[in-house]
């Protein structure tokens, strides 16, 4: 069976720090890994995924991701955050069609 | 593309009724649907899958005959909580993967609040 634990339940940033939202898989076989962000009231939406190729993933706002296989993790990281990327973020990680999400690291930005 | 939406976004119910949600795929044709329930400030549990035209896999300690799920067509999946307890006030999200899609992704719809009086 496959898990994924997000290490961190809330992490409060200042406005233009860096940050780094942790997670952690258990997988024995290949595996696809998404990171998913969660606006207040709102559905998902797709932050970045890792399906295979280059280990690092970027999206277009700025987050990147590094698959690390050996530490079998997949934290998101941002080298300078806004106070727009208030939200929960959750990383999952997918096996034939069924997506297994973590906890969810809600991300608070103070000015 | 592939944007998915949910009706209705929010619904209040007396308990013992039953509520219908809607989810499409508006500009794509998608293989799979999944139905999602948020408790606060928690995950998502994944509560069944559906395919078209078949019945809906359901997960561990999901009541079928509570969440009935209708897979009518490519772009149209169903869930309808029947006899509505407070207990199943949520928040409940579906997804749909593009059947011309090779890997595992899926998209989101906004979400459908319940509230059971």
């Amino acid at each position: 069976a496959q898990s994924v634990t997000q290490l961190d339940s809330q992490v409060p940033v200042f406005e233009e720090a860096p940050v780094e939202l942790r997670c952690n898989y258990s997988s024995s076989v290949s595996v696809y890994l998404f990171w998913y962000v969660q606006y207040p009231n709102q559905g998902l939406q797709l932050l970045l995924k890792y399906l295979s190729g280059s280990t690092l993933v970027e999206s277009i706002n700025g987050f990147e991701a590094e698959f690390n296989k050996s530490q079998t993790s997949f934290h998101l990281r941002k080298p300078s955050v806004h106070i727009s990327d208030t939200a929960e973020y959750f990383c999952a990680v997918s096996r034939a069609q069924k997506l297994v999400f973590g906890q969810g690291t809600r991300l608070t930005i103070n000015p | 593309g592939a944007v998915v939406s949910q009706h209705p976004s929010w619904v209040i119910c007396k308990s013992g009724t039953s509520v219908k949600i809607e989810c499409r795929s508006l500009d794509f044709q998608a293989t799979t649907m999944f139905w999602y329930r948020q408790f606060p400030k928690q995950s998502l549990m994944l509560m069944a899958t559906s395919n078209e035209g078949s019945k809906a896999t359901y997960e561990q300690g999901v009541e079928k005959d509570k969440f009935l799920i209708n897979h009518a067509s490519l772009t149209l999946s169903t869930l309808t909580v029947t006899s509505a307890h407070p207990e199943d006030s949520s928040f409940y999200i579906c997804s749909a993967t593009p059947r011309t899609r090779n890997y595992d992704e899926q998209f989101f719809g906004p979400g459908t609040r319940l509230t059971v009086l």
